[in-house]
C-alpha cells in the first residue's frame, strides 16, 4: 500500500524559532494535507494544496506540494508555544487510490519551549 | 458551533464487554469515517458509510461494526473488546469521498479496556 515518509518525528525548539518537517512518497499523489492534533483531540485541518508546485499560507504557516508530487513540506515561522502538537501530513494517491482513502504520514512531535 | 460530535469523550470498559461509540454531525456531509489511533500513531481507517453504502477497510477486525440509521449519526460497535483495542476512535466527515480537503474531525473518544 501507499506509504508516506514524515521527518523529523520530534523537535524540540526555542520560541520563536522557525520550524520545517517534510513528507516523502515513492509514488505520486493528488493532494496533499496537513494536520495539526492537539492531545486529546481530533486532527484539524491546516493546509490543503492540489497542484504540483503549489505554495499555500495560513497566518504562520506555509506548505509546498513539490514538484515531482512525492513530497510535500510544511514551515511555521517564528513558533509559539501553542504551536506544540502533532503534525500529519496526508495524500491522496493519484487517481483516487482506494475508495479516496486518505494516507497518513506517522507524525511529528512539536515541542516550543518558552 | 461544534460541528462533528463524539460522544462520550472518554469510555472506559471491560474485556470482552460490548461497547459502542457515538458520532453525529451537524454539516450535513455524505461521508462519515471511522479511524482507530494508538498511542504515537496516525489515524487508521477502520470503515466508512458513503451515504447507506458501508465500507469496509480489509484489514479491520469483525469485532468492530458500524450502523448509520440516518445522515447525522454514525456507531461503532465493539463487540468483544480486547486490551489491544484500547485506543482513541476518531470520527471523521467529508462531503463525499473525494472531497478529502472537506474531511473534518471529530474530538474522539479514548477507549480504555480494563
Amino acid at each position: 500500500g501507499q506509504q508516506l515518509n514524515q521527518s523529523p518525528q520530534s523537535m524540540f525548539i526555542q520560541e520563536g524559532e522557525d520550524v520545517s518537517m517534510n513528507c516523502t512518497s515513492s509514488s505520486i499523489f493528488n493532494t496533499w494535507l496537513w494536520y495539526k492534533q492537539d492531545p486529546g483531540e481530533g486532527p484539524v485541518l491546516l493546509i490543503a494544496l492540489y497542484k504540483a508546485g503549489e505554495l499555500t499560507s495560513n497566518g504562520r504557516l506555509t506548505a509546498q506540494f513539490g514538484i515531482t508530487r512525492k513530497d510535500s513540506f510544511l514551515n511555521i515561522s517564528a513558533s509559539i508555544p501553542s504551536d506544540v502538537g502533532i503534525y500529519f501530513c496526508a495524500g491522496l494517491p493519484l487517481g483516487g487510490g482506494s475508495n479516496y482513502k486518505l494516507t497518513f504520514g506517522k507524525g511529528t512531535l512539536l515541542t516550543v519551549n518558552p | 458551533d461544534a460541528m462533528v460530535i463524539q460522544n462520550p469523550r472518554y469510555q472506559v470498559t471491560q474485556f470482552g464487554k460490548p461497547v459502542t461509540l457515538s458520532c453525529s454531525q451537524t454539516l450535513n456531509h455524505n461521508v462519515m469515517y471511522w479511524y482507530q489511533q494508538k498511542s504515537s500513531q496516525a489515524p487508521k481507517l477502520l470503515f466508512h458509510y458513503y451515504d447507506k453504502d458501508f465500507n469496509n477497510e480489509a484489514d479491520t477486525p469483525d469485532n468492530f461494526q458500524s450502523r448509520r440509521p440516518n445522515t447525522s449519526f454514525c456507531f461503532l460497535d465493539i463487540r468483544s473488546p480486547g486490551l489491544g483495542d484500547a485506543a482513541m476512535y476518531l470520527c471523521a466527515t467529508s462531503r463525499d469521498p473525494s472531497s478529502v480537503d472537506t474531511q473534518y474531525f471529530g474530538p474522539g473518544t479514548r477507549l480504555t479496556v480494563l
